[in-house]
């Protein structure tokens, strides 16, 4: 198993650009979730997902949206970049009812300017 | 969610072991204390759950008292390539719950040297 992959792993956007970060997991874990991490600092919940088509918000939810139409894939779009978006984005599994620890992606580094 | 408070940074050296004490004050009748780890620009790695007195597995130790309002996280003989942040959660992430919430802190920061 590749357990859970991020694309792209670095990206520059510039201010108002739009972009999607991707998210796959193959373990077929029900629960997935998008956290974001500022330097120095732990990591924040922005959205998850108890299964396909079911999402809400966590923490820091304004400035992103997510989808869930397959088990797999959990895409994190993120309209109208601000300098405030800069910061590493994690995204994370677990299968709830089997366990209840959670397997995070190597991480996104965006850098919005 | 209950708040959990734990040193910002600890130093240590290789072979010795390391305790990180967390505490959760308010800690509820269904939250468990979890432990993460992690490394420079990686995600975070499970390293250990419990709910009351001690849980050990391959990688750590956690102690917890019988109030519950502390816990404490044990590493046997660190070594360099221990060196990383842990975090202390608490939280209702028990076998029986639906949605497992995770509120990450700051973490601390163990530094092991030779």
């Amino acid at each position: 198993n590749a357990g859970v992959t991020q694309t792209p792993k670095f990206r520059i956007l510039k201010i108002g650009q739009s972009m999607t970060l991707q998210c796959t997991q193959d373990m077929n874990h029900n629960y997935m979730y998008w956290y974001r991490q500022d330097p120095g600092m732990g990591l924040k919940l922005i959205y998850y997902s108890v299964g396909a088509g079911i999402t809400d918000k966590g923490e820091v939810p304004n400035g992103y949206n997510v989808s869930r139409s397959t088990t797999e894939d959990f895409p994190l779009r993120l309209e109208l970049a601000a300098p405030s978006q800069t910061s590493v984005y994690f995204c994370a599994s677990t299968n709830r009812g089997i366990s209840y620890e959670q397997y995070f992606g190597p991480g996104t580094r965006l850098t919005v300017t | 969610l209950a708040k959990t408070t734990q040193p910002i940074s600890m130093d240590s050296y290789e072979g010795q072991e390391v305790n990180i004490t967390c505490s959760h004050n308010n800690i509820a009748t269904n939250d468990y204390i979890t432990w993460y780890q992690q490394f420079p620009s990686q995600g975070p790695r499970f390293i250990i759950q419990g709910y009351k007195t001690k849980v050990t597995n391959e990688v750590a130790s956690l102690f917890i008292p019988a109030d519950r309002k502390s816990s404490t996280l044990s590493l046997p003989r660190v070594s360099l390539s221990d060196t990383a942040v842990y975090y202390c959660l608490v939280g209702d992430t028990g076998p029986n719950t639906g949605f497992q919430k995770l509120v990450f802190g700051t973490g601390t920061r163990l530094l092991v040297s030779p």
